[in-house]
C-alpha cells in the first residue's frame, strides 16, 4: 500500500527552528515528485514546492520561495519542511502529497495526513 | 501569482446537479489543459478527483467531471448524494519566471458544498 506519513503535531515559539517530516513507503521513493501544501486556519490550499528525490531538484512557489526549504533524504525515503525562523503566520496545517504519474503537474494522488504546526509565544 | 477565483459556497439537494466554477487567467486556466480538482472533508487530506481538466483517476465515482472554457474551468457533480458535502479546490498549472522553474500551481480559494 501507497502511504505518505507524517511527523506529530508541533507547538513552537516565534524565531524557532522546525523540521517536519514524510515518510513515503509502497513505491519507488526516487521516481515520484513529492510536493507541499498549506492550509491556514480557516482558509484554503496553498501549493509550496515540489521536489524530486531522485536528483533533487526542487521548485518552489515565489510566495514561498526564501520562506521554507524543502529536502529529501533517498535513503530513507523521507521528504522534510523546514523553516529556519518560525513566525506566528506560519501557523498552519502542512500536507505532503505525491505528485501522480498521469502527467497533469497539479495531480497529487497520495497524501499525507498533515502535520499541525502552531507558532506562539 | 493569486489564487484562482471560486464561489465561496453552493448547495444543491440530494439527486441534483450543481457546478463549481474556477475562474483565472490566461497565465494558468487560459494557458495550459493542466487543471485538477480536489474534494477535502474538514480533518482529512484532500482527494484528488479530477485531473488533466476532464480526467478522472481510477476508483472516482463518474458522478464528478470537468470542463474548461477559456479562463474558466467547471466542475460538475451530477446526482448528489449526502457524502459529497466537502469543500472542493481547483488547481491549475500556471506560467512563472525561469527562477521557478517556468512554471509554478496555484490553488483556488475552495467552495464549500452544502447538500440540502
Amino acid at each position: 500500500e501507497v502511504q505518505l506519513v507524517q511527523s506529530g503535531a508541533e507547538m513552537k515559539k516565534p524565531g524557532e527552528s522546525l523540521n517536519i517530516s514524510c515518510r513515503c513507503s509502497g513505491y519507488s521513493f526516487t521516481t515520484y515528485w513529492i510536493g507541499w501544501v498549506r492550509q491556514m486556519p480557516g482558509k484554503g490550499l496553498e501549493w509550496m514546492g515540489i521536489i524530486y528525490p531522485g536528483d533533487s531538484d526542487i521548485r518552489y512557489s515565489p510566495s514561498f520561495q526564501g520562506q521554507v526549504t524543502v529536502s529529501a533524504d533517498k535513503s530513507i525515503s523521507t521528504a522534510y519542511l523546514q523553516w529556519s525562523s518560525l513566525k506566528a503566520s506560519d501557523t498552519a496545517m502542512y500536507y505532503c502529497a505525491r505528485r501522480s504519474d498521469h502527467g497533469d503537474p497539479t495531480a497529487y494522488d497520495i497524501w499525507g495526513q498533515g502535520t499541525m504546526i502552531t507558532v506562539s509565544s | 501569482q493569486s489564487a484562482l477565483t471560486q464561489p465561496a459556497s453552493v448547495s444543491g439537494s440530494s439527486g441534483q446537479s450543481i457546478t463549481i466554477s474556477c475562474t483565472g487567467t490566461n497565465s494558468d486556466v487560459g494557458a495550459y489543459d493542466y487543471v485538477s480538482w480536489y474534494q477535502h472533508h474538514p480533518g482529512k487530506a484532500p482527494k484528488l478527483i479530477i485531473y488533466d481538466v476532464n480526467k478522472r483517476p481510477s476508483g472516482v465515482s463518474n458522478h464528478f467531471s470537468g470542463s474548461k472554457s477559456g479562463n474558466t474551468a467547471s466542475l460538475t457533480i451530477s446526482g448528489l448524494q449526502a457524502e459529497d458535502e466537502a469543500d472542493y479546490y481547483c488547481c491549475s498549472y500556471a506560467r512563472s519566471s525561469r527562477e521557478f522553474g517556468g512554471g509554478t500551481r496555484v490553488f483556488g480559494g475552495g467552495t464549500k458544498l452544502t447538500v440540502l
